[in-house]
């Protein structure tokens, strides 16, 4: 069965580094997902992105992040200037898009843990 | 904004027992509904989705939940638990009629079933 795939499964970084968190969607899916979980807090949803754009976005998602999809099966999220409370498990996930917005089932990632120093 | 909320934090069942976890949600308009599974150091999986029609929705490994509007709420059951099926679960809505595609999860809920 395809499965949405996270590299690396766990990030330590210094406070006002940059880091890059990558994501492998399957392969025939069209929306893609970032959604972060803070220790003992609900999962957020950050950003959807669709056909090269971004879609939707929380409030969360300031100028801070980014997202990407740079070739065909990577979709990364960036944050330029990582604070202290950014650690937390970042979930990608994706969507096949053809069934209608309604009926989509999103397929999630295993999760990087991103720690900041 | 909308909220789901899932009261129970942590249960713990022995094997056999009937299971019924809460969830309910703020949003007044139109709504699909998810149950999201997550085994010890695995992936959220889809148990069960809702999106119209039947409002007892069946999913995998003998999980039901049942929509009721007037309620707000999804509650998802099992008759009868298995070890396996100690997990954290997830009640997650989309707005269904706004084109919106980010769910909004509840604060899951820890099953521990002991044998």
């Amino acid at each position: 069965e395809p499965e949405v795939t996270q590299t690396p499964s766990h990030q330590v970084t210094q406070m006002g580094q940059e880091v890059i968190l990558r994501c492998v969607p399957i392969s025939n899916h069209l929306y893609f997902y970032w959604y972060r979980q803070i220790l003992g807090q609900k999962v957020e949803f950050l950003v959807s992105f669709y056909n090269n754009e971004i879609s939707e976005k929380s409030e969360i998602f300031d100028d801070q992040f980014s997202v990407e999809r740079p070739d065909g099966s990577n979709f990364t999220l960036k944050i330029r200037s990582t604070k202290l409370e950014d650690s937390a498990m970042y979930f990608c996930a994706s969507s096949g898009g053809t069934s209608g917005f309604r009926t989509d089932t999103q397929y999630f990632g295993p999760g990087t843990r991103l720690t900041v120093l | 904004a909308q909220s789901v909320s899932q009261h129970n934090h942590h249960v713990i069942l022995s094997e056999a027992a009937s299971l019924e976890l809460g969830c309910n949600y703020s949003y007044g308009g139109t709504v699909n509904l998810f149950w999201y599974v997550q085994y010890p150091g695995q992936h959220l999986q889809l148990l069960l989705k809702y999106f119209s029609g039947d409002p007892l929705v069946k999913g995998i490994k003998g999980f039901e939940a049942e929509f009721i509007k007037s309620k707000f709420s999804f509650n998802l059951r099992k008759p009868s638990v298995q070890w396996s099926d100690t997990a954290e679960y997830f009640c997650a809505v989309i707005q269904g009629d706004t084109g919106r595609r980010a769910l909004t999860f509840g604060s899951g809920t820890r099953l521990q079933v002991q044998p």
